[in-house]
């Protein structure tokens, strides 16, 4: 079975760091793009960062750039989002996603961490 | 970047109806576009995904249409289960993009 299970969500105070994970299992993990997707309470899904298999292409929003880095392990499948300089508006539910073999899709998704950043 | 927008915000109807949702990109997509269902406290669902294929185990009762810039996802007769929220989303061009999403309440 494809899983994904995403971990490393807590309460954190602004300007803090926090490392989420997402673990994988069920597919070939070194050929798939991974993918975050956040929400915040109440919002709408926002894509945060995307990482390509060999990890060479990466991409960020606009509003995480230069703060949040992704990066993965292919040995252990899994895909890290680092999280430096942490502000309120960080504050969601975090979710990692894998990539549909053919079609520009998220078919699989973690069950989500949520983050929160208050003092 | 691409906007997604979508119509209604809001869309109650009751079992059995047809229910269509809109959305519209701000440039053209050709068909990479994709819809997902979401319901409180879960992750989202991908239900179609290159504008017209549904994904593994979806209903055929949900199917998407169109191309360019206008995309309408459709569910013929709605069942109690539909309820949540749905969004489109786009990667033909990096950054991917979501819609605002579009609420179903069921009557």
């Amino acid at each position: 079975e494809v899983q994904l299970l995403d971990s490393g969500g807590g309460l954190v105070q602004p300007g803090g760091s926090l490392r989420l994970s997402c673990a994988a299992s069920g597919f070939t993990f070194s050929s798939y793009v991974m993918t975050w997707v956040r929400q915040a309470p109440g919002k709408g899904l926002e894509w945060v960062s995307s990482i390509f298999g060999n990890g060479d292409s990466i991409y960020y929003a606009d509003s995480v750039k230069g703060r949040f880095t992704i990066s993965r392990d292919n040995s252990k499948n899994t895909v890290f989002l680092q999280m430096n300089n942490l502000r309120a508006e960080d504050t969601a539910v975090y979710y990692c996603a894998k990539d549909r073999y053919s079609g520009a899709a998220f078919d699989v998704w973690g069950r989500g961490t949520m983050v929160t950043v208050s003092s | 970047e691409i906007v997604l927008t979508q119509s209604p915000g809001t869309l109650s109807l009751s079992p059995g109806e047809r229910a269509t949702l809109s959305c519209r990109a701000s440039q053209s997509l050709s068909t990479y576009l994709a819809w997902y269902q979401q319901k409180p406290g879960q992750a989202p669902r991908l239900l179609i995904y290159d504008a017209s294929n549904r994904d593994t185990g979806i209903p055929t009762r949900f199917s998407g249409s169109g191309s360019g810039t206008d995309f309408t996802l459709t569910i013929s007769s709605l069942e109690p289960e539909d309820f949540g929220i749905y969004y489109c989303q786009q990667r033909y061009k990096w950054p991917p993009a979501f819609g605002q999403g579009t609420r179903l309440e069921i009557k």
